[in-house]
């Protein structure tokens, strides 16, 4: 089955410099990579997702890209704020009715 | 668009009661519903896929009889917790994916996720 990477664990940055998450994935077949910010207690919550015919998409601050060859996909932040603090989890999945595969989470601390 | 809301949010109960939580698809229709298990600090564990109209699929080492799905509708999931024990205390999650188009659902891969149920078993 799909086994899904991720890193760093933790990372601490300060107030508007850039957070970089790197996942790895090893089925080749996956084609759907869906990111996702959870806060402490609350419902993990779809921050940017790409398909596996895209390598990059941008939304405002936030953008992930995706190298099929080397199967990793990351994401980026940049003029990181202090409400972007929240564990981050990457996932990987082979489409439409298929489950998610996800990583193991990124704890993101972004010092004011 | 694309609410999913989930019931009980804080449940306690006493050993050897069964709790059912709800998961309901608010503004579109879920053909598949899936159930996670969340520890504290640790990723989600998919327990379960749920598809409407038929027996949930468990991953392994999810005991089926212990962790009931019931997929009875296209906006509703239940999972019942049987016989619960204080190892079954944790925080539940369920996931929704739209079967068709929706306003505000972004695709039918997305998944869509419930507040979560914070399960405290005495």
């Amino acid at each position: 089955g799909e086994n899904v990477e991720q890193h760093p664990s933790t990372l601490s940055v300060q107030e508007g410099d850039s957070a970089v998450i790197k996942c790895t994935y090893s089925d080749s077949a996956s084609n759907y990579f869906p990111w996702y910010k959870q806060e402490l207690g609350k419902r993990p919550q779809l921050i940017i997702d790409i398909r596996s015919n895209v390598g990059e998409k941008k939304d405002q601050r936030i953008a992930v890209t995706l190298n099929k060859t080397a199967k990793h996909f990351s994401l980026h932040i940049t003029e990181t704020q202090p409400e972007d603090s929240a564990v981050y989890f990457c996932a990987a999945s082979m489409g439409t009715g298929n489950q998610f595969y996800f990583g193991t989470g990124t704890s993101l601390t972004v010092i004011p | 668009g694309a609410v999913v809301s989930q019931h009980p949010s804080w449940v306690i109960c006493k050993s050897g009661t069964s709790v059912k939580i709800e998961c309901r698809s608010l503004d579109f229709q879920a053909t598949t519903m899936f159930w996670y298990r969340q520890f504290p600090k640790q990723s989600l564990m998919l327990m379960a896929t749920s598809n409407e109209g038929s027996k949930a699929t468990y991953e392994q080492g999810v005991e089926k009889d212990k962790f009931l799905i019931n997929h009875a509708s296209l906006t509703l999931s239940t999972l019942t917790v049987t016989s619960a024990h204080p190892e079954d205390s944790s925080f539940y999650i369920c996931s929704a994916r739209g079967g068709g188009r929706a306003p505000g659902l972004s695709s039918t891969d997305t998944q869509y996720f419930g507040p979560g149920t914070r399960l405290t078993v005495l």
